[in-house]
């Protein structure tokens, strides 16, 4: 079965200062690996995802992501914060075909001005 | 597109009452997925339908619980009776094998339940 896990509650970081977000998987076989991001009472809203290819990702927002394969991870990155970016972030790993998405607990980040 | 539409956004109830939220996916979506998402248990999975077809129920909480796709365009979800426990909010999402962003789930806005 996969799972994943978001290590950090709660991840606080100066505006224009990089931000990571950390997660780490696991699942049998090939990873498909997401990110995404809930504003205050809003769903939630698609960032990237690693499937195959190069290890990093870029997708939205300026956020990237570096999928590690021996380090079973999957950190979320931006190179400079915005305080708009303060909001809760999703990990979540499926296994190969269109299967359900197993997501992390969540990790609150919040840019300070 | 206008994306995943739910409906109520909102929904206060009496404990013992019947509760049936609403979820109309993407057009030409085949995949759709109810999750749930408390504070206590985070975002779970309840259920899962491809082609209007029930794949995987086991995360549906108790008998209490049903869902159901009578086309390709509506589900429902149906708690009878609802208890205090089941305030959350609701999460209907989804995707495609097909198409620019295959695997890709996209998630409504969400029912909030309350339930006195």
């Amino acid at each position: 079965a996969q799972s994943v896990a978001q290590p950090e509650d709660q991840v606080n970081v100066a505006e224009g200062n990089p931000l990571t977000v950390k997660c780490t998987y696991s699942v049998s076989g090939n990873p498909y690996l997401f990110w995404y991001v809930q504003y205050p009472n809003r769903g939630l809203q698609f960032l990237l995802k690693y499937i195959t290819g190069d290890n990093l990702v870029k997708g939205s927002y300026g956020f990237e992501a570096e999928f590690n394969k021996s380090q079973t991870s999957f950190h979320l990155k931006k190179p400079s914060a915005l305080v708009s970016d303060s909001a809760l972030y999703f990990c979540a790993v499926r296994a190969v075909g269109n299967t359900p998405l197993v997501f992390g607990k969540g990790t609150r980040l919040s840019v300070i001005a | 597109d206008a994306g995943v539409i739910q409906s109520p956004r909102h929904e206060v109830t009496e404990m013992g009452q019947e509760v049936t939220l609403r979820c109309k996916p993407i057009s030409g979506h085949d995949y759709l997925f109810w999750y749930r998402q408390t504070m206590m248990r985070g975002l779970e999975l309840l259920i899962y339908f491809n082609n209007n077809v029930p794949i995987d129920d086991s995360g549906m909480p108790e008998d209490r619980f049903s869902a159901k796709m009578p086309n390709a365009s509506f589900s429902t979800l149906k708690i009878q009776p609802s208890e205090p426990r089941d305030s959350a909010v609701y999460f209907c999402a989804s995707s495609s094998l097909l198409g620019v962003n295959t695997d890709t789930q996209y998630f409504g806005p969400g029912t909030r339940l309350t339930v006195l």
